[in-house]
Order: C-alpha cells, then sequence, then structure tokens
C-alpha cells in the first residue's frame, strides 16, 4: 500500500537557520502530496500542498517541490524562526481514492 | 469562530468506562474523520463518514463505534475503555473525501 517516510527527529536549528525536513514516498499513480503542521497544543493544519508533478507549494517561506522521479517532497525553509517550533507532518492523498497517509512527524526545535 | 471544534478537551476516565468525544464542523464540509495521535506524535486514521455514510473503517477494536448524525457531526463512543486507549484524538473535516483536512484541536484522553 501506498507510505510516506518522513526523516526522524527531533530537528535542532538556530534561529535563521537553512531548514531541510526530508520526505519520500510509495504510491500508486499520482497522489496528492501534503505539509501539515502541529504547534504545542494544537491540531493540524495544511501548510502546503502540490496535487502534481513538478508542482510547488508555498506558505509563510517554506516550500516543496512535487519530484516524481525521485517519490519526494522534501520541505524547505530559507531562515527558520522560534516560532516554526513545532511537529510538520508530510501526507498523500491516494491517487483515486479517499485516504490520507501521514508520515511520522519530524519535531523541530529553533532556539534564539 | 471555532471551524472544527471537539468537546470535551481533556477526558479522565477509568478503565472499563464508556466515553463519549463530540465534533462538530461549521464549514458546511461533506466528509469528516476521526484520528488517533499516539504519544509519539503519530497520526491513524480511524473512521472517516461523507455524507453521512462510512467511508473509511480501518483495524480498530469494535469497542470503537463512530456516529453521524447529520454532515456537521461527527461523534466517537468507546465501550469499556482500555489503558492502551489513552491518547490524543483529533476529528478533521474536508469539503470532499481526501481534501485538505481542517482538524479540531483535539481531545487528550487518559485511562487510569
Amino acid at each position: 500500500g501506498d507510505s510516506v517516510t518522513q526523516m526522524e527527529g527531533p530537528v535542532t536549528l538556530s534561529e535563521e537557520a537553512f531548514l531541510t525536513i526530508n520526505c519520500t514516498y510509495t504510491a500508486t499513480g499520482y497522489p496528492s502530496l501534503f505539509w501539515y503542521v502541529q504547534y504545542p497544543g494544537e491540531g493540524l493544519q495544511l501548510l502546503l500542498k502540490a496535487t502534481k508533478a513538478d508542482d510547488k507549494g508555498s506558505n509563510k517561506g517554506f516550500e516543496a517541490t512535487y519530484r516524481k522521479e525521485t517519490t519526494s517532497f522534501h520541505l524547505e525553509k530559507g531562515s527558520v524562526q522560534v516560532s516554526d517550533s513545532a511537529v510538520y507532518f508530510c501526507a498523500l492523498k491516494e491517487a483515486g481514492g479517499f485516504k490520507t497517509i501521514f508520515g511520522a512527524g519530524t519535531r523541530l526545535f529553533v532556539k534564539a | 469562530d471555532t471551524a472544527v471544534s471537539q468537546t470535551p478537551k481533556y477526558l479522565v476516565t477509568q478503565m472499563g468506562n464508556d466515553k463519549s468525544i463530540k465534533c462538530e464542523q461549521n464549514l458546511g464540509h461533506d466528509t469528516m474523520y476521526w484520528y488517533k495521535q499516539d504519544s509519539k506524535k503519530f497520526l491513524k486514521i480511524m473512521f472517516s463518514y461523507n455524507n453521512k455514510e462510512l467511508i473509511i473503517n480501518e483495524t480498530v477494536p469494535n469497542r470503537f463505534s463512530p456516529k453521524s448524525p447529520d454532515k456537521a457531526h461527527l461523534n466517537l463512543h468507546i465501550n469499556s475503555l482500555e489503558l492502551g486507549d489513552s491518547a490524543v484524538y483529533f476529528c478533521a473535516s474536508s469539503r470532499g473525501a481526501g481534501d485538505t483536512q481542517y482538524f479540531g484541536p483535539g481531545t487528550r484522553l487518559t485511562v487510569l
């Protein structure tokens, strides 16, 4: 079945550092890909998404590109802030299906 | 105006009890979900309803029973609670099955 693998955390960075959180997937066909973010004590919220190969999703300085050839959707941000500290989830929606499959989440700590 | 709300926010109960968690969304969405998040932040889909019809029913003990009285509500009833049921339970909704999901704030269930 379809699956999502993302890098294990926690990831600890200093403010203004460059962030990459790796995400790879296994899927049949062309799934839609998502990054969700969960701030402490809250539910998940959509950060960005891409629905077809080579699409780039972007929001709040974060971006990720749907790479069909490497089955990846890595999350990047050029300069992180303390307020970016959260858990980040990569997810895919099965092509032609109902289910969204989430990765295990990567916790990010940003130090001032 | 809270888009997806859950009650209660915290639930502490004894093993063997029966409890319910309620979820309501005011987004006009057709699809609603229940997820379980464990202490390591792993998110597992439990159920999903689309227009009050069950469309996702993952391998979950029979003690868990969802109920959707209308498109705006999806409740979760748990019988004979066990220690392993302790987790944070999230309700979510989406416009259609598999679309971007909007999560509630979560219900932290502790079984003693």
